[in-house]
């Protein structure tokens, strides 16, 4: 009965690679993020999806592209990975209809690039 | 332009209430929130608060919003070790797909 997950939880990986995250919501909501959180633990959002189509792009190096085969899915494809790209990403996602925007995280996936 | 500040550490002992603080600099905010993170997890929301409330308690949970002066507060009654954790503020401004700026966290430390 996960409401939010990711996987792999963890990935080594070396540099110049091409990786993958998935994440799935069983929550039924409508928006999914992305974010990355590096070693000082500061959280930036990368991504939102809402209904397959993207809504939010910050600034993030085209290498990183999410893809959202239905509502409940959103992945994220890494090209060339870098060493700068280690940390831990999160996957959230959040009901349209709510005012307040309440965000549920997935359990993160700990990216260490050798 | 968004940014949400928070003190890195606090340390108390296990009975104590903790104060946890942040400040933030956008005056259009809507809501505000507290997440908890604890070691190897994601975060998990604890509160929010609406702007145009200056406070909500939940059981040990009491927040706290000056909005005149863009501070919000989390204050944990009975802290206990179960609370130890890196606590994140979050503001969420207004749009039509509003998103969250996060603050850096506070690293709650409880000792028995």
């Amino acid at each position: 009965d996960t409401a939010v997950s990711q996987t792999p939880k963890y990935l080594v990986t070396q540099m110049g690679n091409d990786k993958s995250i998935k994440c799935e919501q069983n929550l039924g909501h409508d928006t999914m993020y992305w974010y990355k959180q590096d070693s000082k633990k500061f959280l930036k959002i990368m991504f939102s999806y809402n209904n397959k189509e993207l809504i939010i792009n910050e600034t993030v190096p085209n290498r990183f592209s999410p893809k959202s085969p239905d509502k409940a899915h959103l992945n994220l494809h890494i090209n060339s990975l870098e060493l700068g790209d280690s940390a831990v990403y999160f996957c959230a996602s959040s009901p349209r209809d709510r005012r307040a925007n309440e965000q549920f995280f997935g359990p993160g996936t700990r990216l260490t690039v050798l | 332009g968004e940014d949400v500040e928070q003190s890195l550490f606090l340390s108390v002992r296990e009975g104590d209430s903790s104060v946890i603080n942040c400040t933030y600099t956008d005056s259009s905010s809507t809501y505000l929130y507290w997440y908890k993170q604890e070691p190897g997890a994601g975060l998990q929301l604890l509160t929010y608060i609406f702007s145009n409330m200056d406070m909500k308690q939940d059981q040990r949970l009491t927040v706290l919003l000056n909005k005149k002066d863009k501070h919000l507060s989390l204050r944990i009654a009975d802290t206990q070790t179960g609370d130890s954790a890196i606590y994140f503020c979050a503001e969420s401004i207004p749009g039509g797909y509003s998103t969250l700026t996060f603050g850096k966290g506070t690293m709650l430390l409880v000792s028995p």
